[in-house]
């Protein structure tokens, strides 16, 4: 069965250091791997995606994140965090083993500290 | 181009009482869903439709009923509210239900059953 899991249900960095949040999957079959950024009191929005035609996915606001297949993992990582990308972030796997799957990670909610 | 609209916005609920939460896109997508966050356990699909005039059961169908209504709208509704429907859900589309596809996500509606 498919799942995606997120390390740490809350990550603090500041502002200017390194984000790096983790994302591990399980598929039997290659899969399709997404992050999302909720901000505040607002739908998911997506920030990137790997779909097999690189590993290494860039997205908007400078995120980007490395498909290791060795290690199942998808982390997402910015080089310097903005006291604007305070926000929720989701990782999201999607597979077909006989029928559609969409499946959520629980979310790590990112702080940023001045 | 407004994207993914959900009504209401915030709803609060007696137990036993019934209502319908309201979703349209106007990017002309084939597919819609619709999701539950809960604090903690990310987003679970509740019911999905690929495409106009099929709806599809998710992870957590019991208590909800779906109306896709034309290729705009998908409906769902609670015959019966219970504490545990107590959620903020989305309303989402796709171009299709292909694993590859980008989801794009409402606002959401905040939902109290008390």
């Amino acid at each position: 069965a498919q799942s995606v899991t997120q390390l740490g249900s809350h990550v603090s960095v500041s502002e200017g250091a390194l984000v790096l949040l983790r994302c591990n999957y399980s598929s039997s079959v290659p899969p399709y791997l997404f992050w999302y950024v909720q901000y505040p009191n607002q739908g998911l929005q997506l920030l990137l995606k790997y779909t097999s035609a690189a590993t290494l996915v860039k997205g908007i606001n400078g995120f980007e994140a490395e498909f290791k297949k060795s290690e199942t993992s998808f982390h997402l990582t910015k080089p310097s965090a903005h006291m604007s990308d305070a926000a929720e972030y989701f990782c999201a796997v999607s597979t077909t083993s006989g029928t559609y799957k969409y499946i959520f990670g629980t979310g790590t909610r990112l702080k940023v500290l001045a | 181009n407004a994207g993914v609209t959900q009504t209401p916005k915030f709803q609060v609920l007696k137990t036993g009482q019934s209502m319908t939460l309201q979703c349209a896109q106007d990017m002309n997508h084939n597919s819609m869903y619709w999701y539950r966050q809960d604090p903690g356990m990310g987003l679970r699909l509740i019911y999905y439709s690929a495409s106009e005039g099929t709806t599809d059961k998710g992870e957590v169908p019991n208590g909800y009923n779906v109306s896709r209504l034309n290729k705009r709208e998908f409906s769902l509704r609670l015959e019966s509210a219970a504490p545990s429907q107590t959620s903020v859900y989305f309303c989402a589309s796709s171009e299709e239900a292909g694993i590859w596809y980008e989801q794009y996500f409402g606002p959401g509606t905040r939902l109290t059953v008390t």
